[in-house]
């Protein structure tokens, strides 16, 4: 499977909204409600912030959210904070029990 | 808490092996499917292997398998990775995962340990 198609880098301001995509296709994040996303500052692991497109696990900042539209999935950051900086990944089942990855998104903020 | 913590990364020549560890704590481990995850410098994660919870079925990634074996060990709650016939492209920061009962994502992943592939 190919890797999933992220924006290299997004920027915003403090109290801003930002929205990061990940292009898929029909075999990946189309097919399957199984999107989830991952926040990962450099050296620690990964936090998982969205998972099947638009849930949140506990502890989580309802500022996160997720949606899907075809074979295009978004994560949306509202009320931008300074911790927020980090780059974020999203992630779909694929099928044929493998998962995809997109390239990654560098927010700045 | 939930813990993940990897050990056995280093620096390795090309067609050598190597077997990574990661040590899970905090959680029941033989209730959850478990999984390898790699991030290649400057590049992006990669899926790389998965095993179920009972350790009898096991599945890969596409460029690894038949070099790499995912195993457990559920009595010392200890997941393993087997690498052989390293490449230069296996040189990456290696992840494990715990998969989340039901919804094919990982909700808790170790800081990682780095394994580089170089003569």
């Amino acid at each position: 499977q190919s890797a999933l198609t992220q924006p290299a880098s997004v920027s915003g301001s403090p109290g801003q909204s930002i929205t990061i995509s990940c292009n898929g296709t029909s075999s990946d994040v189309g097919k399957h409600n199984l999107v989830s996303w991952f926040q990962h500052h450099p050296d620690k692991a990964p936090k998982l912030m969205i998972y099947e497109v638009s849930k949140r696990p506990s502890g989580v900042s309802s500022r996160f959210s997720g949606s899907k539209s075809g074979d295009t999935a978004s994560l949306t950051i509202s009320g931008l904070q300074a911790e927020d900086e980090a780059d974020y990944y999203c992630c779909s089942y694929a099928s044929n029990i493998a998962w995809v990855f997109g390239g990654g998104t560098k927010l700045t903020v | 808490q939930v813990q993940l913590v990897e050990s056995g990364g280093g620096v390795v020549q090309p067609g050598r092996s190597l077997r990574l560890s990661c040590a899970a704590s905090g959680f029941t481990f033989t209730r959850h499917d478990m999984h390898w995850a790699r991030q290649a410098p400057g590049k992006g994660l990669e899926w790389v292997a998965m095993i179920l919870s009972d350790g009898l079925t096991e599945h890969y990634a596409d460029s690894v398998r038949g070099r790499f074996s995912i195993s457990r060990d559920n009595s010392k709650n200890t997941l393993y990775l087997q690498m052989n016939s390293l490449r230069a492209e296996d040189t990456a920061v290696y992840h494990c995962a715990r998969d989340v009962t039901g919804s094919w994502a990982f909700d808790y992943w170790g800081q990682g340990t780095l394994v580089t592939v170089s003569s």
